[in-house]
């Protein structure tokens, strides 16, 4: 089944530390999304990707990085500058680049926390 | 600015009953498309139903239904005979053409709970 993949499902970060959060897609999507969810908030977007090699910082980009080598794959990383980085992240894929038609498909998720 | 207002936060519904949840939207674009998304207890996000502004009929998918009312930028979302699995949260978002490559602006969100 096609599907987006996102692992770990949980992940503990220790300070001073880097962790990166996996997310990978066999729906031959163009578009790649991380976002972050506060408890009992929206969704808000980290970076985004529209094609193999680019990407795009979004509306809270301070502190995480991304690469997208592949088509496939679109990890997130959460550095240390991130002061806040407990939170549920989520990464979406959409077929087409802008269009407003088609909807984001969505992974299960993975729950940081620091330690 | 484009912005998505939920202003419900909790919503109590009977099962079989049917229940609205309220959306409203701000933005100055023509072009955009508005979704809503149900989550669960457990975290993915679901997707349930999409209206595009250039649309002039409601969307409906089997028990959903979108009320879209264009003048009064609302895209209300409408559940027919609630289910007891319908408890979770459900959230209002805008996809605007042309918008940090059609990003997602989402609403606080609404969490429905279905009772027996």
């Amino acid at each position: 089944d096609g599907g987006i993949t996102q692992s770990p499902k949980y992940l503990f970060r220790k300070e001073g530390q880097n962790v990166t959060l996996s997310c990978e897609q066999n729906l031959n999507h163009d578009a790649m999304y991380w976002y972050r969810q506060d408890p009992g908030q929206g969704l808000r977007l980290i970076y985004y990707s529209q094609i193999v090699n680019d990407f795009q910082k979004g509306d809270i980009a301070e502190g995480y990085s991304v690469s997208r080598e592949k088509k496939e794959s679109f990890p997130l990383t959460v550095t240390s500058a991130q002061k806040n980085p407990t939170a549920f992240y989520l990464c979406a894929s959409s077929p087409e680049k802008e269009g407003p038609g088609q909807p984001q498909h969505f992974g299960d998720g993975t729950r940081l926390s620091i330690l | 600015a484009q912005k998505i207002t939920q202003t419900q936060p909790g919503m109590f519904v009977q099962e079989k009953e049917a229940v609205t949840l309220d959306c409203t939207y701000d933005t100055s674009d023509q072009s955009y498309g508005l979704f809503w998304y149900k989550q669960p207890s457990s975290g993915e996000m679901i997707f349930l139903i999409y209206q595009g502004s250039y649309d002039e009929q409601n969307a409906t998918e089997g028990r959903y239904s979108l009320n879209f009312q264009k003048a009064r930028k609302s895209a209300n979302l409408v559940i027919s005979a609630s289910q007891l699995g319908d408890s979770a949260m459900y959230f209002c978002a805008m996809r605007v053409l042309g918008n940090q490559g059609g990003k997602l602006i989402f609403g606080q969100g609404t969490e429905l709970s279905v009772k027996p």
